[in-house]
């Protein structure tokens, strides 16, 4: 069964280092997700995609974060600098776009510990 | 905009039992979609069942099924014949009709299974 692949799982760091997060969608999968799941919380949208192009980044603190899915496939997050409260999960979604409703597939997450 | 709530942050029920978790929420969207998500610990995400709001009839899935009252932005989630493997976080979630299709989450449940 096709799944939403996210390295690394898991992911230490100092504050005011770079860290930066992969995620591989389900083969066809139009549209792209980055939520941010703060421990003991829902996750939250940082970042939306439709192919390579951002459909919604309101919540993306742009001063430190960026995403890019260059080729419409694979996708980047990346902070920098880290600070300690982006100790986080950072989950990956996917679904086909297109369809109101769509099913939105998780990917496994990267746990994030900024010390 | 979308908010949704979660007013049980923690539930326990034995095993075999029927178990009923409580989600409300509020959407400006004349068309909207609703989920429930489990997340069972150390493991990604997954739909469980999914709501259409002008569906009026609830829908189920096996053991799982929901009661959608519109008009009181109540969406519950009723669990019957409880498994060990039910024992998992339980998110809510609402999503806008296309265009918007942004998931909003609950703080989400802690449900555990007792033996």
């Amino acid at each position: 069964e096709a799944e939403v692949a996210q390295s690394p799982r898991y992911k230490i760091t100092e504050k005011s280092q770079a860290v930066a997060f992969w995620c591989d969608p389900i083969s066809g999968h139009a549209t792209l997700y980055w939520y941010r799941q703060i421990l003991g919380q829902g996750p939250e949208l940082l970042v939306q995609f439709q192919d390579e192009s951002v459909v919604d980044d309101s919540q993306l603190p742009k001063d430190r974060f960026s995403a890019e899915r260059l080729k419409g496939v694979d996708s980047t997050l990346k902070i920098q600098p880290a600070e300690l409260g982006d100790s986080a999960m950072y989950l990956c979604a996917s679904s086909l776009g297109g369809i109101s409703g769509a099913e939105q597939f998780f990917g496994p997450g990267t746990r994030l510990t900024v010390l | 905009a979308q908010t949704v709530t979660q007013s049980q942050p923690e539930m326990s029920v034995q095993e075999a039992e029927t178990v009923t978790l409580s989600c409300t929420y509020d959407t400006s969207e004349s068309n909207y979609y609703l989920f429930w998500y489990k997340q069972p610990p150390s493991r990604q995400m997954i739909l469980v069942i999914r709501q259409e709001a002008y569906k009026q009839q609830n829908a189920t899935e096996n053991r799982f099924s929901v009661n959608f009252q519109k008009a009181a932005k109540s969406f519950s989630l009723k669990i019957s014949d409880s498994q060990l493997g039910d024992t998992a976080m339980y998110f809510c979630a609402s999503l806008g009709h296309f265009g918007n299709e942004k998931l909003t989450f609950g703080t989400g449940t802690r449900l555990t299974i007792i033996p």
